[in-house]
């Protein structure tokens, strides 16, 4: 059964760098997104990504967050300049449709920043 | 603005018994309802979900019910078993066609053997 993949698992980064996350979505998928897991808390949304274009981002997704589908496979998440508040764990879904359709999450990428 | 309340926050039960977690929403042109089991360190994983034109919704020993009118929505889960422990999350999906998923806070159930 495919999968959504993510890498790397575990990034470790200092206070001010940029990081990128990676994410492979299921091949037939047409809606990304980005959410993300504070340890302990809920799950929340950042950003829902279709044709190219941001269709809708959460206050969370500021300046500092851009995303970007760079070849006809990966979806990636950059931070340009974390703060230790961006500590988290970041998932990426995909979903055939935006609307009422399954996501489907990958194992997720956890970021430390120190 | 969106908002998902889950309760209750821990669920303990006897394995063979019953339990039922409940999500309120804000947004009443909410028009998709999942819910995702997590267990410790893993993805989300989709188990069971339900759309605004139906009530009810059944998957073997999992079942989704839906009051629009309350703008609640509860998981059943039967005959539980160890292994149904987990942290489950529900979610709803605001008006519009982004897909985005508002959460609820989790409900960690451990299921006793």
């Amino acid at each position: 059964e495919p999968e959504v993949t993510q890498t790397p698992s575990h990034q470790v980064t200092q206070m001010g760098q940029e990081v990128i996350l990676r994410c492979v979505p299921i091949s037939n998928h047409l809606y990304f997104y980005w959410y993300r897991q504070i340890l302990g808390q809920k799950v929340e949304f950042l950003v829902s990504f279709y044709n190219n274009e941001i269709s809708e981002k959460s206050e969370i997704f500021d300046d500092q967050f851009s995303v970007e589908r760079p070849d006809g496979s990966n979806f990636t998440l950059k931070i340009r300049s974390t703060k230790l508040e961006d500590s988290a764990m970041y998932f990426c879904a995909s979903s055939e449709l935006g609307s009422i359709r399954e996501q489907y999450f990958g194992p997720g990428t956890r970021l430390t920043v120190t | 603005g969106e908002n998902v309340e889950q309760h209750p926050s821990t669920l303990s039960v006897q394995e063979g018994d019953s339990a039922v977690i409940k999500c309120t929403y804000s947004d009443s042109a909410s028009n998709y309802f999942p819910w995702y089991k997590q267990e410790l360190g893993k993805r989300p994983q989709l188990i069971i979900d339900i759309r605004s034109n139906v009530g009810e919704k059944k998957d073997q020993r999992i079942a989704v019910t839906l009051n629009k009118t309350a703008k609640h929505f509860s998981l059943h889960i039967t005959e539980t078993q160890p292994e149904d422990s987990a942290v489950y999350f529900c979610a709803a999906s605001p008006s519009g066609n982004t897909g985005k998923l508002i959460f609820g806070q989790g409900t960690t159930l451990q299921v006793k053997p």
